[in-house]
């Protein structure tokens, strides 16, 4: 079963520009979440998407934004970049609800993303 | 508000030394549900436990284990016989409900181990 794929892993992009990330959910999965992790914040919850429709967003700028398509797969979009937004953005995939208990996230290996 | 602190930044123990992890949450919520992870340098987070709020058993996983304890608000997380492979930074993280992946991670702790 694959997992949790990020494309592209290095992205190297200058101030003022944008940036999209694609994350592919593993097989079956709904629920897609994506996180910024920085040396200063640490880990921090960007969004969260289920069957098309944002479902928690987290105290980032409307400069960050992101969608979820009908096969699950979604992505991220950085506009206006700033030297700030260099972080790994990390991509989370689960079930998405259901009775019984939270599902573990499965996370990608991310996208480092820098900001010159 | 909810709110994980792990104020170990940084752990260094010689192999085959037991380690033990500390977690404290806050939160207003009565459901919630407690993980841990492990960030390799390679960069994902692989999930490690699962743990909800009204389950206060303790857990063990071949070399490792859990305790979760309500009155300190705590999710220690202990490595016994620790090895090489176990270096990682560990993070614990609190989410709200059950079917929500808005996790609050706490900022992490650097395990090394020494051979």
């Amino acid at each position: 079963k694959a997992g949790v794929t990020q494309t592209p892993r290095y992205l190297i992009k200058t101030r003022g520009q944008q940036v999209t990330l694609s994350c592919s959910p593993i097989s079956g999965h709904r629920s897609v979440s994506w996180y910024q992790q920085t040396p200063g914040q640490g880990l921090q919850f960007l969004f969260e998407y289920f069957s098309e429709t944002q479902r928690n967003k987290g105290n980032f700028p409307g400069r960050f934004s992101g969608r979820q398509f009908s096969n699950s797969r979604s992505e991220m979009n950085v506009s206006t970049l700033e030297l700030g937004d260099s972080a790994l953005y990390l991509c989370a995939s689960s079930l998405g609800p259901r009775q019984g208990g939270a599902t573990e996230a499965f996370f990608g290996q991310g996208t480092r993303l820098t900001v010159v | 508000a909810q709110k994980v602190t792990q104020a170990q930044t940084e752990i260094s123990v010689v192999e085959k030394e037991d380690v033990t992890l500390d977690c404290v949450y806050e939160t207003r919520d009565t459901t919630y549900y407690l993980f841990w992870y492990k960030q390799p340098p390679s960069g994902e987070l692989v999930f490690l436990i699962r743990r909800n709020s009204f389950d206060e058993q303790n857990e063990i996983s071949g070399r490792y284990s859990w305790n979760f304890q309500k009155s300190t608000s705590s999710f220690n997380f202990t490595i016994t016989a620790s090895q090489v492979v176990d270096s990682a930074v560990y993070f614990c993280a609190l989410s709200k409900t059950y079917n929500n992946n808005d996790m609050r991670f706490g900022a992490g702790t650097r395990l090394t181990v020494k051979p």
